[in-house]
């Protein structure tokens, strides 16, 4: 069975400051691709990231940037000068790949960013 | 390109009614799955399509039907509303067995 871990419920900043998200994931598969989800105030369900478990190279875009370390299991996520904008509950997802004929995910409880000026 | 769009985007029920909530894509891609989302809580799975006139539960399926006649749409019914099934509803599509896109989603009370 699979299992995604966000510890952090919430985590407020303020602006600028850098934050880092943790997710970490049981499967005993060993091929699977993890993903990471921002959900802002509006609800909608925003697509970052995926990474499949054979590239454990770090990931920057912009701001973000991503840590993948099959040794710990965990693949957090970091926001560097943090704006109000980044205020949103982010999600981290585990799909393996013998789920069958479809993708299906397993999400973590989220963690609620809170940004303040 | 629209992406995935759900209707209604609110709606209040009172026990035992019945409703569908719309689901379409137009990036006609094969996959389609309907989540819940309860307050503090991540998303479960209620069904899942892998394409038009193929269905399969997900991990929370019952009070729920659903059907795939088309490749664009995957409607979600609940029969007998109950207050259990007060939450916020996402239908996502894929390509294949790969990134899932979200629609906006259709908050659900349940009186």
């Amino acid at each position: 069975a699979q299992k995604v871990t966000q510890a952090q419920t919430e985590i407020s900043v303020v602006e600028k400051e850098d934050v880092t998200l943790d997710c970490v994931y049981e499967t005993r598969d060993t091929t699977y691709y993890l993903f990471w989800y921002k959900q802002p105030p509006s609800g909608e369900l925003v697509f970052l990231i995926r990474r499949n478990s054979f590239d454990e190279q770090n990931e920057i875009s912009g701001r973000y940037s991503w840590n993948f370390q099959k040794s710990t299991s965990s693949f957090n996520f970091t926001i560097t000068a943090s704006q109000v904008v980044d205020s949103a509950v982010y999600f981290c997802a585990l799909r393996a790949s013998n789920t069958g004929t479809a993708s299906k995910l397993t999400f973590g409880t989220g963690t609620r960013l809170q940004v303040t000026l | 390109n629209a992406g995935v769009t759900q209707t209604p985007k609110f709606r209040i029920l009172k026990i035992g009614q019945s409703m569908t909530l719309q689901c379409t894509q137009d990036m006609n891609h094969n996959y389609m799955y309907w989540y819940r989302q309860d307050p503090g809580m991540g998303l479960k799975l209620i069904y899942y399509s892998v394409g038009a006139g193929i269905t399969d539960k997900g991990e929370v399926p019952n009070g729920y039907n659903v059907s795939r006649s088309t490749t664009e749409d995957f409607p979600l019914r609940l029969e007998l509303a109950a207050p259990s099934q007060t939450s916020v509803y996402f239908c996502a599509s894929s390509k294949t067995a790969d990134t899932q896109y979200f629609g906006p989603g259709t908050r659900l009370t349940v009186l």
